[in-house]
């Protein structure tokens, strides 16, 4: 029984397009993560929702905008995608926000061409 | 200065050795130090989890924290080929704080 899924595990998108990922735990946390991870393995933190409520913004272009329909879910659209979006994007949940263990999905490979 | 350093690797070990895995940090106001595992193509996962200074033990595993020189370290004993994987320290606080990753160091352990 999957903790974290994401769909999908595979986008491959052109320029420009406008594409979403979705998340889901069924851990019964109240904070999840979204995390961008580059070519060098480089794990940053993009948005942050405890509650459907955003706790955490990093310098992340507004091309990108989450979205939490309940605590359970935490969405990513990303509207005119471009080159250097390409990485995997992790969903990742915790107990509470801050310091806790937090589980990760499997990923999603994104790849813009 | 980034908050959380580590050195990438690759680090290439003889099944059975003793492999030493090191994060520094800059900000002492950290208080829970994390280490992660990411096999290729997988998430991470947690393999240890340490509140303050000092030493855990779980298994082959030993993690080691010293606030007073912000210096983290996991050690692995008699390394095997199925702990080739990348290694993540993590750093995070309450109050807000947000946990901070460092860069991974690639192992690879040869049979």
């Amino acid at each position: 029984d999957t903790a974290v899924s994401q769909t999908p595990k595979y986008l491959v998108t052109q320029m420009g397009n406008d594409k979403s990922i979705k998340c889901e735990q069924n851990l019964g946390h109240d904070t999840m993560y979204w995390y961008k991870q580059d070519s060098k393995k480089f794990l940053k933190i993009m948005f942050s929702y405890n509650n459907k409520e955003l706790i955490i913004n990093e310098t992340v272009p507004n091309r990108f905008s989450p979205k939490s329909p309940d605590k359970a879910h935490l969405n990513l659209h990303i509207n005119s995608l471009e080159l250097g979006d390409s990485a995997v994007y992790f969903c990742a949940s915790s107990q509470d926000g801050g310091g806790e263990t937090q589980y990760f999905g499997p990923g999603t490979r994104l790849l813009v061409l | 200065q980034k908050e959380v350093e580590q050195d990438p690797g690759p680090l290439s070990v003889p099944e059975g050795a003793i492999v030493s895995l090191n994060c520094t940090y800059s900000n002492s106001a950290f208080q829970y130090f994390m280490w992660y595992r990411q096999y290729s193509r997988k998430g991470p996962e947690l393999l240890m989890y340490t509140y303050s200074s000092g030493n855990k033990e779980d298994g082959r595993f030993t993690a080691q924290v010293d606030k007073s020189s912000k210096y983290i370290s996991l050690f692995i004993r008699d390394s095997q080929p199925s702990d080739s994987a990348t290694y993540l320290c993590a750093i995070g606080g309450r109050g807000g704080f947000k946990t901070i990753f460092g860069a991974g160091t690639r192992l690879f352990v040869k049979a």
